[in-house]
């Protein structure tokens, strides 16, 4: 069964320095990864994904994620942080040799302090 | 396209009673997804659909749920009777979907259900 951990409820950061929302993930073959951020009294929203080839990925926002295959991790990064960057972050799994449904973790509340 | 649209945005009714949530996924998308958002649970599935059809109503709480979507541009969600414990925010999420192919989710604004 696939399963997706992000091992930290909140993460505090100072604003213009570097941030990580951790995530990890198990699933059988290779994986599709997610990340999505919510705001306040919104939707979530896409902000990207790791299907195949470079590691790195860059998303929206000035964000980025690492896929690490040997750690299962994929971590969300930015090197400085904005106040606005403050939401609740989802990372989220899917096997890409099924057609299972996209797992999604419990969420990170990310507070960028002015 | 204006996104996926949800209606209600607030709900507030009194336990036993039927409430309806409704969703206009966009444009072209063949994949629907509700999802029900709490304090405690956070974000779970609780049905999808692929070209109208129930795929997964595993996270479908109770036998007072249920969904349809009777063609691609419209679903529901129905709880009946409702019950306090269902109180959450309500989300609905569209995607386009190729087998065995990666899919990003879209999701709409939300409605949020109170049941007093």
């Amino acid at each position: 069964a696939q399963s997706v951990a992000q091992p930290e409820d909140q993460v505090n950061v100072a604003e213009g320095n570097p941030l990580t929302v951790k995530c990890t993930y198990s699933v059988s073959g290779n994986p599709y990864l997610f990340w999505y951020v919510q705001y306040p009294n919104r939707g979530l929203q896409f902000l990207l994904k790791y299907i195949t080839g470079d590691n790195l990925v860059k998303g929206s926002y000035g964000f980025e994620a690492e896929f690490n295959k040997s750690q299962t991790s994929f971590h969300l990064k930015k090197p400085s942080a904005l106040v606005s960057d403050s939401a609740l972050y989802f990372c989220a799994v899917r096997a890409s040799n099924r057609d299972d449904k996209i797992i999604f973790g419990k969420g990170t509340r990310l507070h960028i302090l002015p | 396209d204006a996104g996926v649209i949800q209606s209600p945005r607030h709900e507030v009714t009194e336990m036993g009673q039927e409430v309806t949530l409704r969703c206009k996924p966009i444009s072209g998308h063949n994949s629907l997804f509700w999802y029900r958002q709490t304090m405690m649970r956070g974000l779970e599935l609780l049905i999808y659909f692929n070209n109208n059809v129930p795929i997964d109503d595993s996270g479908m709480p109770e036998d007072r749920f249920s969904a349809k979507m009777p063609n691609a541009s419209f679903s529901t969600l129905k709880i009946q009777p409702s019950e306090p414990r269902d109180s959450a925010v309500y989300f609905c999420a569209s995607s386009f979907q190729l087998p065995g192919a990666s899919e990003t989710q879209y999701f709409g604004p939300g409605t949020r259900l109170l049941v007093l």
